[in-house]
């Protein structure tokens, strides 16, 4: 059983293009994140959601836009691609806010390459 | 400035030896400390959390210690194996609402 899942995993797409990838957790858990792993191999956080509510924005272009129909989802939506967004999503869940001492379950990656 | 800096940055190591990685971070206030592996083309996957009080917690083979005071942690892995490759990479929670402060890892590499 998958805990958090992703889709697709890797993608592969023109500049200008719009694209999705959707993420699905079955942990029940109450906290969904994206996450953005660069070519220097850091993780940032984009956005986290706490039951559908939007909690952290992070500094990202508004070109991406995170959707969250219900607690077990978070997709995320980025338009007008560009050469920079090249890198690996990783969508996470926990229990409770990233703050607490709980663990982040992180799905497998999505990997974006833009040309 | 990364708040986290983790060493060294790579590391070989033969199949069964042991070994230790560094974390030193500046993160402020301090509420957690993590350290997850990822290995190659998957997500990370948690090995410990340990708060300000806790200096030592273990999972298998994998020991991590911390010291609040100097804001340092160490990863030691015991009799490696080949599944050890992969990256480490120690996570700070702190700051305002309690932020995660991810160091760039640490690449391991366990050869036979």
């Amino acid at each position: 059983d998958t805990a958090v899942s992703q889709t697709p995993k890797y993608l592969v797409t023109q500049m200008g293009n719009d694209k999705s990838i959707k993420c699905e957790q079955n942990l029940g858990h109450d906290t969904m994140y994206w996450y953005k792993q660069d070519s220097k191999k850091f993780l940032k956080i984009m956005f986290s959601y706490n039951n559908k509510e939007l909690i952290i924005n992070e500094t990202v272009p508004n070109r991406f836009s995170p959707k969250s129909p219900d607690k077990a989802h978070l997709n995320l939506h980025i338009n007008s691609l560009e050469l920079g967004d090249s890198a690996v999503y990783f969508c996470a869940s926990s229990q409770e806010t990233q703050g607490f001492g709980n663990t982040i379950y992180f799905g497998e990656g999505s990997w974006l390459t833009v040309v | 400035k990364n708040q986290v800096e983790q060493s060294p940055q790579s590391l070989i190591i033969l199949e069964g030896k042991n070994c230790t990685l560094q974390c030193n971070y500046t993160v402020s206030p301090f509420s957690n400390l993590r350290w997850y592996k990822q290995d190659t083309g998957r997500g990370p996957v948690s090995l410990t959390i340990m708060t300000f009080s806790e200096n030592t917690k273990s999972n298998g083979r994998y020991t991590a210690t911390l010291d609040a005071d100097t804001k340092q942690s160490s990863l030691h892995i015991t009799a490696s194996q080949l599944s050890d490759s992969a990256s480490y990479i120690c996570v700070v929670s702190g700051g305002s609402w309690g932020k995660l402060q991810f160091g760039a890892g640490t690449q391991v590499v366990v050869t036979p």
